[in-house]
């Protein structure tokens, strides 16, 4: 297996230009996460998702978009990008929400500047 | 504001030693703890977990301690090794969450 997977590694963007950050995963697992994480800080989650065709807000999801039209993938939209966007980005998946099989893998991280 | 934090920012150890990062939670209703390890250029991995009924669980060289009366959980590693250098976070999460809250880190440096 794979695991999580993310592209792009890197990218610069412009403020004001659009992205989507790619996420997918091969463990079969219902629950997947969007979160940033900005220098020398904990994570924090934009955006997650339950199941295919659901998704909720996490603590920041001003800025960022999403949609689940499968259990494997997961992307994040950015419609405007700003500075205050530059971060570095996970993406997480897990096969529930509680208990003992609440451990979340998680993927590499897409680094994104925005000037 | 963030229901999870860490005391130190940064630990330094020698090889071998035994190390303890600490963390603190605030939200009492908090029943699932877990300990990630973030390695340079890297997402975070799964180190140890423990359930609010317990006090103590150990895994390899790896032992996690949680004080329900205090709110406080640490993680203990022994004969630290410089493969342990990153940064550990302790996240947490209750029963009617939906996502961990992590706290903001410990940078754990093993110089041998």
């Amino acid at each position: 297996n794979a695991g999580v997977t993310q592209t792009p590694k890197f990218r610069i963007l412009k403020i004001g230009q659009s992205m989507t950050l790619q996420c997918t995963q091969d463990m079969n697992h219902n629950y997947m996460y969007w979160y940033r994480q900005d220098p020398g800080m904990g994570l924090k989650l934009i955006y997650y998702s339950v199941g295919a065709g659901i998704t909720d807000k996490g603590e920041v999801p001003n800025g960022y978009n999403v949609s689940r039209s499968t259990t494997e993938d997961f992307p994040l939209r950015l419609e405007l990008a700003a500075p205050s966007q530059t971060s570095v980005y996970f993406c997480a998946s897990s096969y529930s929400r509680g208990g003992p099989y609440n451990e979340q893998f998680f993927g590499p991280g897409t680094r994104l500047t925005v000037l | 504001g963030e229901s999870v934090g860490l005391h130190l920012p940064t630990l330094s150890v020698q090889e071998g030693d035994n190390s303890i990062i600490n963390c603190a939670y605030s939200n009492s209703a908090s029943d699932y703890f877990i300990w990630y390890k973030q390695e340079s250029g890297k997402g975070p991995q799964f180190i140890i977990d423990i359930r609010s009924n317990m006090d103590k669980r150990q895994g390899q060289r790896v032992t996690v301690l949680l004080n329900k009366t205090v709110k406080h959980l640490s993680l203990q590693i022994a004969a630290t090794q410089p493969g342990d250098s990153a940064v550990y976070f302790c996240a947490e999460t209750h029963q009617a969450g939906t996502a961990l809250i992590f706290g903001k880190g410990t940078t754990l440096s093993v110089s041998s």
